[in-house]
């Protein structure tokens, strides 16, 4: 079965802190991408991924990608409470690359 | 951002009923999907469109049929709302598959009573 899992799914923490979300996947897909989704709202694309190796970072967020371990990650350094959001991956499913699979999101809550 | 609107935002319809949802598109994408956003399930894919019509299903696709008469029209219908149908829905496009991100319309929010 094609998955993506995401740890953790919830995620409490305080202003300052560092702090790292994993994305794990089953295929072999080396395409890999981040949304964030704040409450009530639509998704938006954060970062897009696209060989192993690669690194993104916008502000306090740094995205990776690591396709011989099947792995990508969300790192956020000194957290502050705008950052708090649903965080999805998702991956190109490598068998049928018009759809992508999804994690069920990471809810992060950074508090004062 | 991305041109995409849904239509409409709202609705609450009663069981057994026919509901259609629209996802409109100004950035001429071949590829356009239709999800849902349920608590504890994440994004699960309905029906996608790969060009005008043609369509494949997802993974939850039983009571939903989609349209695609032209590039820039992605309709999903409710055949016969039911009440496990009550879930905001998501249509998103794609300029290409495999490299390319996904963006979203702002959702509609389908109420079933």
């Amino acid at each position: 079965e094609l998955k993506v899992e995401q740890n953790p799914l919830f995620l409490s923490m305080q202003e300052g802190k560092n702090y790292t979300i994993y994305c794990n996947y089953s295929t072999t897909s080396d395409r890999l991408y981040w949304y964030r989704q704040d409450p009530g709202k639509s998704l938006e694309s954060l970062f897009v991924l696209l060989s192993n190796g690669a690194v993104k970072q916008e502000g306090r967020l740094m995205a990776s990608l690591d396709t011989k371990a099947r792995l990508s990650t969300l790192h956020i350094t000194a957290a502050v409470h705008d950052l708090s959001a649903t965080y999805f991956c998702a991956e190109n499913n490598a068998g049928n690359n018009r759809k992508l699979i999804w994690g069920l999101g990471t809810s992060l809550a950074v508090n004062p | 951002d991305a041109g995409i609107t849904q239509s409409p935002r709202h609705k609450v319809t009663e069981t057994g009923t026919p509901v259609t949802l629209r996802c409109h598109q100004t950035e001429n994408h071949r590829y356009m999907y239709w999800y849902r956003q349920d608590p504890g399930h994440g994004l699960r894919l309905i029906h996608y469109s790969y060009g005008v019509k043609d369509t494949d299903k997802g993974e939850v696709s039983d009571g939903y049929s989609v349209s695609r008469s032209k590039t820039e029209d992605f309709l999903l219908t409710l055949e016969s709302a039911t009440s496990s149908q009550t879930s905001v829905y998501f249509c998103a496009i794609r300029g290409g598959a495999g490299n390319t991100e996904a963006f979203f319309g702002q959702g509609t929010r389908l109420t079933v009573v």
